[in-house]
């Protein structure tokens, strides 16, 4: 079945570092890919998603290139700040698949001043 | 925007009490999901309905029923609480049926059986 694998937990960085959260998956076919962060005391939200192959994905400074020939979807960001403190969680959506999404169990970021 | 609204952030209840947890979406999304949320475990799927009365199971069903009367509202019921339902429940909606939609959720409510 479906799986999707990330970094071990936690990363901790200083303010301005620069970030990479591994994510690599296994699916079938050409799935649509995600990452969610999720603040302290709060639900996930959309970060970014790439629906093919060479897209990538962007909103506040983060970055992920869908790269299909190694099955990954990095999550970068250049200059982190500690306001990026929270879990991210990558997921795919296998296409054609209806509704479900497969999850990774999360990667807690720390950045300390 | 999509809000996602789930009625409690923190219920505490007691083994053998039916419990139950209440979502409502304002978009008119056709799909509503329930996940729990563990530690190390990531998020795991409950039950999901793609419309009105209809629904799913996911990966972790048992010990959980699920009910979806109207379009915008999606409750998920345990039947008889057992401690090892402590957790963090997760509601969220989708539009349509496409792979490149993204979920929306809730804030999560943190519930603790005693």
């Amino acid at each position: 079945g479906d799986s999707v694998t990330q970094m071990e937990g936690p990363v901790t960085l200083s303010e301005e570092a620069f970030l990479t959260i591994n994510c690599t998956y296994t699916a079938t076919g050409y799935p649509s890919l995600f990452w969610y962060v999720q603040y302290p005391g709060e639900g996930l939200q959309l970060l970014l998603k790439a629906t093919k192959a060479d897209d990538k994905g962007s909103n506040k400074g983060f970055e992920a290139t869908y790269r299909k020939e190694t099955t990954s979807f990095h999550l970068e960001k250049g200059s982190v700040q500690v306001s990026d403190s929270a879990v991210y969680f990558c997921a795919l959506s296998p296409r054609g698949g209806g509704n479900k999404l497969t999850f990774g169990t999360g990667t807690q970021l720390k950045v300390e001043l | 925007d999509v809000k996602v609204t789930q009625s409690s952030r923190y219920l505490v209840k007691r083994t053998g009490e039916k419990v139950f947890l209440e979502c409502v979406q304002d978009m008119d999304h056709e799909n509503m999901f329930w996940y729990r949320q563990d530690p190390g475990l990531g998020l795991r799927l409950i039950y999901f309905s793609y419309d009105v009365k209809m629904k799913e199971k996911g990966d972790i069903p048992e010990g959980y029923s699920v009910s979806r009367e109207k379009k915008e509202r999606f409750s998920l019921i345990l039947e008889s609480a057992s401690t090892n339902q402590t957790s963090m429940y997760l509601c969220a909606s989708r539009e349509g049926r496409g792979s490149n939609q993204p979920q929306h959720f809730g804030d999560g409510t943190r519930l603790s059986i005693l």
